[in-house]
Order: structure tokens, then sequence, then C-alpha cells
């Protein structure tokens, strides 16, 4: 069970689009629509931000989205924000009651 | 209103035993899963394990199979995550979290605990 593979940085100025990848394999990701994603701030839990590929919880902005193509997931936050500066990360199902998180990300507001 | 609420910051010596909770309210303890999630200084989220108190249903990340012991107590909407003996590599946040889930389909952590903070040191 490895980790799923997110670029380790993503920067961008505000009012710009970032794209996040996370990248799986057939047996995570590509097999089932529920990756979710997490943001994290510094010396906090983690906040879910989008569930089942591209599902938003109640109170979650509409400037954060998501999406999947074969093994791998995005995750997409138009129009950012300086508090939108944090540590991303994804997670899928793996199949057998177990979940499996990516690395992480994290972004800058420039 | 849900919530998880974890015990508190632990500084413990190499070899030494640790045993952590998290207790959940707000909703039927026993339907849901609960999952343990570790972060190292600086690094990023690792899946430990889950259980489901509802049956005792216990799973573990192989990284983590053997290294510790999750556990629940219903009768206190308690779990617990375990060592028998701590290294300095087992620094590192600890959080508790609530699957959303349908049958044993995990498909997001929606509540999280506030995180336990253990510190192995000499």
């Amino acid at each position: 069970q490895s980790a799923l593979t997110q670029p380790a940085s993503v920067s961008g100025s505000p009012g710009q689009s970032i794209t996040i990848s996370c990248t799986g394999t057939s047996s995570d990701v590509g097999s089932y629509n529920l990756v979710s994603w997490y943001q994290q701030h510094l010396g906090k839990a983690p906040k879910l931000m989008i569930y089942e590929g591209s599902k938003r919880p109640s109170g979650v902005s509409n400037r954060f989205s998501g999406s999947k193509s074969g093994n791998t997931a995005s995750l997409t936050i138009s129009g950012l924000q300086a508090e939108d500066e944090g540590e991303y990360y994804c997670c899928s199902y793996a199949g057998r009651s177990t979940l499996v998180f990516g690395g992480g990300t994290k972004v800058t507001v420039l | 209103e849900v919530q998880l609420v974890q015990s508190g910051a632990e500084v413990k010596k190499p070899g030494e035993s640790l045993k952590i909770s998290c207790k959940g309210s707000g909703y039927t303890f026993t339907s849901y899963w609960i999952a343990w999630v570790r972060q190292m200084p600086g690094k990023g989220l690792e899946w430990m394990g889950i259980i489901y108190p509802g049956d005792s249903d216990t799973r573990y990340s192989p990284s983590f199979q053997g290294q510790v012991t999750i556990s629940a107590d219903k009768s206190i909407s308690t779990a617990y995550l375990q060592w028998r003996s701590l290294k300095a590599s087992d620094t590192a946040m600890y959080y508790c979290a609530r699957p959303y889930s349908s049958g044993r389909t995990l498909y997001y952590l929606d509540y999280w605990g506030q995180g336990t903070l253990v510190t192995v040191s000499s």
C-alpha cells in the first residue's frame, strides 16, 4: 500500500487558479470514486474540503473543486486567496476498509 | 454535535508503554469506524489503521501492523491507540478521525480529533 503521489509544492498569485494532482494506482484511485481532499493549516487538524472526488461539504467555498481521470485525481483552487495557504492532502479508499494518503502539497500564495 | 476528544500530550522514554484515547460523542459510537492517523514532525499524514467499535473489527496499515494496537471500549465510547515499547521514531502527532462509510467501504474522514502529541525522548 504505497502513498499516493502529489507534487511537493504549488504556488500562485491571488486570484489565479492552481491545480494539485494526486496519482495512485488501479487498486485505489483508479478503482473507486472515493478520493477526498484535506486542507491542513499549521498546528491544526486536517479539514475535509472535497469528498467522493468532486463533492464539497457544507461550508466549503465553491472555489474548491475536484475531478478524476483514470488513476489521477485533481484539486483545483480558483480565485486563490491568502487564506488558502497551507498543506493539502489527497486520500483514497484502497479496498478492505483501508485508506491511503498522498504525501501532501504545500500551497503558497505569492 | 459530533465530537472526537483526544487525550492530552505525552512525554515518554524509549521502551515505555503508552495508551492514548479518543472519546466520541454526539453520534452512535458503535455504528461508525474510528481511524488513527500519524503525522511525524514536518511530515505528511499516514494511515495507521481503523476499528469498528460495534464488533471490534480492526484493520492495520502494513506499515503499522505489529507496531501498535488499536482497541475500543464501546461502553464509554472511546477508542485507543497503544504501544508496548515506544521508540524515538514514534514521536509524532496522532489524530483520530471518523470515516463516513457504507458498510465496510470507507468514503472520507469527516470528523477529526484535535490530535495527541507524543514525544519519546531519553
